[in-house]
């Protein structure tokens, strides 16, 4: 059974560009997190996603953030016009259903904006 | 609000010796507490939890006692290994029906390095 997945694992991108962070489930599990770690810092939730559902995204920045977890393919966490600050590894966790505190990590991307 | 307070690190021991890492937490309701170890350049993984007061949680010689009276979940391990240095995270879990949001609670990490 494959862990969450996660990709790109690195990604630079200039400021003001568009980033678009990817993350697969595992199989089985319906619900998506996404936790965003500073450096020297723990991680910070930033939405809880269901399939075609934002459940809770008060962690998220009001502007440039996004995300999203369709009917079919992966989760996409979307940041746009990235500034320096956007640097960062962006975490995402699955959980199955009725057990939402039982969530598995996946291997992280690290965002780097120059 | 809920938050979860953990020793500052960073913390260097010498292989065999005994670990502590203090962890307290500050809940409107009564979380489930865990531990998560991060290995450098990876994702977390989970080492152990405890959904309710008095349990014991335990993987790979590591051990952590849910104590409600002073809301803490300290992290020990009788004899450190040098495969056991990483970051270790402590976090909560509300569920919305204990006035929760469904998401975790970090601290903000503890480094161990252990030395040979």
């Amino acid at each position: 059974n494959a862990g969450v997945m996660q990709n790109p694992r690195h990604l630079v991108r200039r400021r003001g560009q568009e980033a678009r962070l990817r993350c697969s489930p595992m199989k089985g599990h319906s619900h998506v997190y996404w936790y965003r770690q500073l450096p020297e810092e723990g991680l910070k939730f930033m939405v809880y996603l269901q399939k075609e559902n934002i459940i809770d995204e008060s962690g998220m920045p009001k502007e440039r953030f996004s995300a999203e977890f369709p009917k079919e393919g992966p989760s996409i966490l979307r940041i746009q016009q990235v500034v320096r600050g956007d640097s960062a590894a962006y975490f995402c966790a699955s959980s199955p259903q009725a057990v939402t505190y039982e969530q598995y990590f996946g291997p992280g991307t690290r965002l780097t904006v120059t | 609000g809920n938050s979860v307070t953990q020793m500052e690190g960073p913390v260097t021991l010498s292989e065999e010796a005994f670990l502590t890492i203090n962890c307290t937490y500050t809940a409107t309701g009564y979380p489930s507490l865990f531990w998560y170890v991060q290995y450098p350049g990876e994702g977390l993984q989970l080492l152990l939890k405890a959904t309710k007061a008095d349990d014991k949680g335990s993987n790979k010689g590591f051990e952590a006692t849910y104590r409600k009276e002073t809301t803490s979940f300290h992290l020990e391990k009788g004899s450190v290994q040098v495969s056991d240095s990483a970051v270790y995270f402590c976090a909560l879990f509300l569920s919305r029906g204990q006035g929760g949001s469904e998401k975790l609670v970090f601290g903000k990490g503890t480094k161990l390095t252990v030395n040979p």
